[in-house]
């Protein structure tokens, strides 16, 4: 199984541009989530998924939409972006609400550097 | 309401000492608490994890403490090792509203040979 499978590994953006991260897992995880990791202060919740069809905003949810057609699929779409999403971005799954059984699976991560 | 604090940032052991990192709690809707492990490059994964009806849980090496009146919460590594390098991050999750793990601000784990 590749877990969860996260694309593009590394990206340069300019101010102002677009960009869609993609993720994805094969587990048939229901529950699926985007989070970015900045230096010192662990991970944010950007938005996350209960199943198909289904998102919800998480902590830092501005400048970031989210999409869940497919329960493989989870993209986080960047609009205009900024310096301050300047980070590195992980999708994760996981089996049940709290990933409690196998905790919750990361994908190995985006780094993103827009200027 | 949502926060947890963790604390130390960063942390040198040296091998065969006993590292521990401390985290805790607002929200008292939280009712299960992991902890993960990050190495550079990777993403976190799940070291071991408690919920608030015991005050230990251990698995090898690691162990967990919970002070459900204090709202603490730590993680205590016996005989650390050089290969326990890494970050680690504590976390909760409410039973109801945001149903999301919350991390903590991760502690910087050195252990020297």
């Amino acid at each position: 199984n590749a877990g969860v499978t996260q694309t593009p590994k590394f990206r340069i953006l300019k101010i102002g541009q677009s960009m869609t991260l993609q993720c994805a897992q094969d587990m048939n995880h229901n529950y699926m989530y985007w989070y970015r990791q900045d230096p010192g202060m662990g991970l944010k919740l950007i938005y996350y998924s209960v199943g198909a069809g289904i998102t919800d905003k998480g902590e830092v949810p501005n400048g970031y939409n989210v999409s869940r057609s497919t329960t493989e699929d989870f993209p986080l779409r960047l609009e205009l972006a900024a310096p301050s999403q300047t980070s590195v971005y992980f999708c994760a799954s996981s089996y049940s609400v709290q990933g409690a059984r196998g905790g919750y699976t990361f994908g190995s991560g985006t780094r993103l550097t827009v200027v | 309401q949502q926060q947890v604090k963790q604390s130390p940032q960063s942390l040198i052991v040296q091998k065969g000492g006993i590292s521990i990192i401390n985290c805790a709690y607002e929200n008292t809707a939280f009712d299960y608490f992991p902890w993960y492990q990050q190495f550079p490059g990777k993403g976190p994964a799940l070291l071991i994890a408690i919920r608030p009806d015991v005050s230990e849980k251990k698995e090898g090496r690691f162990t967990i403490s919970f002070n459900k009146s204090a709202k603490q919460f730590s993680l205590h590594i016996m005989d650390s090792q050089p290969g326990d390098s890494a970050t680690y991050f504590c976390a909760a999750i409410p039973d109801t509203g945001r149903r999301a793990l919350t991390f903590g601000s991760g502690t910087r784990l050195q252990v020297q040979p």
